[in-house]
């Protein structure tokens, strides 16, 4: 039981292109979270979801689309990547009912070049 | 916004000292969250703060709540060589209405090795 499993672990892609990053979840929990981090700015929310097809904004949304059909995915895309968006990306899931804090995936590492 | 100040940004640790560091905000916050992240890794929950003056153990490591809601202040004792990492304190923003909202992280500190 994986838990929580983000693919792939890297990935370079070319400018312009299009790139979607995978998120997947074995607990059902309705909450899950997108972040990238970077040096010097920490971890920053892109996108969150409350639900299945319920989605909102972080504060760094700007070049990203995300949708979440089903409850244990919660894909990433950039539409037209960019090297701004060459980071280190996050998929998270709430802790047990209860208790704070988030169980994060392993991350992906992608490379715009 | 709401914005959470971590310091020092970076330090270095040789076996067997121990190790302080803080986390400030100028607003008030309800929950602290002190995780540690190992390279190549996703950060990790180590110690979860949910009351003003709250002092937590996790081992070697002990969080402080601090009374004012506004600081909150880790130490490592004893560190040993696996200890390094970056280690992030994060807190439910004001706005947050329900149990599972989103969480608002500092920049990390930042543990390495003396050469």
């Amino acid at each position: 039981d994986a838990g929580i499993t983000q693919s792939p672990r890297y990935k370079i892609t070319e400018t312009g292109r299009q790139v979607t990053l995978m998120c997947h979840q074995t607990w059902s929990h309705s909450y899950m979270f997108w972040y990238r981090q970077d040096l010097g700015h920490g971890l920053r929310l892109i996108y969150y979801s409350a639900a299945a097809d319920i989605t909102d904004k972080g504060e760094v949304p700007d070049g990203y689309v995300v949708s979440r059909s089903k409850t244990e995915n919660f894909p990433l895309t950039l539409e037209s990547a960019t090297r701004s968006q060459t980071s280190v990306y996050f998929c998270a899931v709430p802790n047990e009912q209860g208790t704070y804090g988030y169980t994060f995936g392993s991350g992906t590492r992608l490379t715009v070049v | 916004g709401q914005q959470l100040n971590q310091s020092p940004q970076s330090m270095f640790i040789q076996e067997g000292e121990d190790v302080s560091m803080n986390c400030t905000s100028s607003s008030i916050f309800n929950t602290w969250l002190w995780y540690k992240q190992d390279p190549g890794e996703g950060p990790v929950l180590l110690i979860a703060l949910y009351k003003a003056g709250e002092l937590t153990s996790n081992g070697r490591l002990t969080a402080q709540f601090g009374i004012t809601r506004k600081d909150s202040f880790l130490n490592i004792s004893a560190s040993i060589p696996s200890d390094v990492g970056i280690y992030f304190c994060a807190g439910p923003p004001q706005n947050y209405g329900g149990s599972q909202g989103n969480l608002i992280f500092g920049k990390g500190t930042k543990l390495s090795v003396k050469p």
